[in-house]
């Protein structure tokens, strides 16, 4: 299975939107609504922050919004802030006990 | 709290093999499926295998699918990866990762471990 792709990277200032893509196949992220997303901090473990597309975890700020269109995923931040600077990994269950992520975007925020 | 304390890491030469184990306390262990994640310095997250609560469900990435085995033992909340024929890619640090849900399908890794270096040179 081929990693879902996703653009390397995405910025924004303080207080605006950032929104991140990613675009998988009928496969994967068009044939299921098993698209999670994960944030990571250097040298610390992923976090999830969104599951089954637009589902957050408790603890998850709302500024943090998940949709899908077809074959593509997104994940918008709004309201930037500094603690938000990190990199996001998609991931979307791809049948048959199989599962692929994302190759990742790092977000700064300018 | 849920705790995931992987170990059995470090360098190994090529061809030869390891076994990872993840710990894992603070929840119905039982209750749901497990995976290892494994992330090649300064690269991105590759799913590496998962495994429903019942051990009937096993899935593997296709690089690793043959060489790897992944097995859990419910009666001591321990998940476990085997790992033969090792390949200098395959030098990662390899997470234990909680599920969550009781099976593969979904794949929604809600906790995880703080990883296991694997360094493979000869």
């Amino acid at each position: 299975q081929s990693a879902l792709t996703q653009p390397p990277s995405a910025s924004g200032s303080p207080g605006q939107s950032v929104t991140i893509s990613c675009t998988g196949t009928s496969s994967d992220v068009g044939d299921y609504n098993y698209v999670s997303w994960y944030q990571q901090y250097p040298g610390k473990a992923p976090k999830l922050i969104m599951f089954e597309v637009s589902k957050r975890p408790s603890g998850v700020p709302d500024r943090f919004s998940g949709s899908k269109s077809g074959n593509t995923a997104s994940l918008t931040v709004s309201g930037l802030q500094a603690e938000d600077e990190a990199d996001y990994f998609c991931s979307s269950y791809a049948g048959n006990d199989n599962v692929v992520f994302g190759t990742g975007t790092k977000v700064t925020v300018l | 709290e849920v705790q995931l304390v992987e170990s059995g890491g470090g360098l190994e030469q090529p061809g030869r093999s390891l076994r990872l184990s993840c710990a894992a306390s603070g929840f119905t262990f039982d209750d749901y499926a497990m995976h290892w994640v494994r992330q090649a310095p300064g690269k991105g997250l590759e799913w590496v295998s998962g495994i429903s609560w019942n051990s009937v469900y096993i899935g593997y990435g296709d690089s690793v699918r043959g060489r790897f085995t992944i097995s859990r033992d419910n009666a001591k909340s321990s998940l476990y990866l085997q790992i033969n024929s090792l390949r200098t890619e395959d030098m990662a640090l390899y997470y234990c990762v909680k599920d969550k849900r009781q099976s593969i399908v979904g794949a929604t890794f809600d906790f995880w471990g703080q990883g296991t270096l694997v360094t493979v040179s000869a």
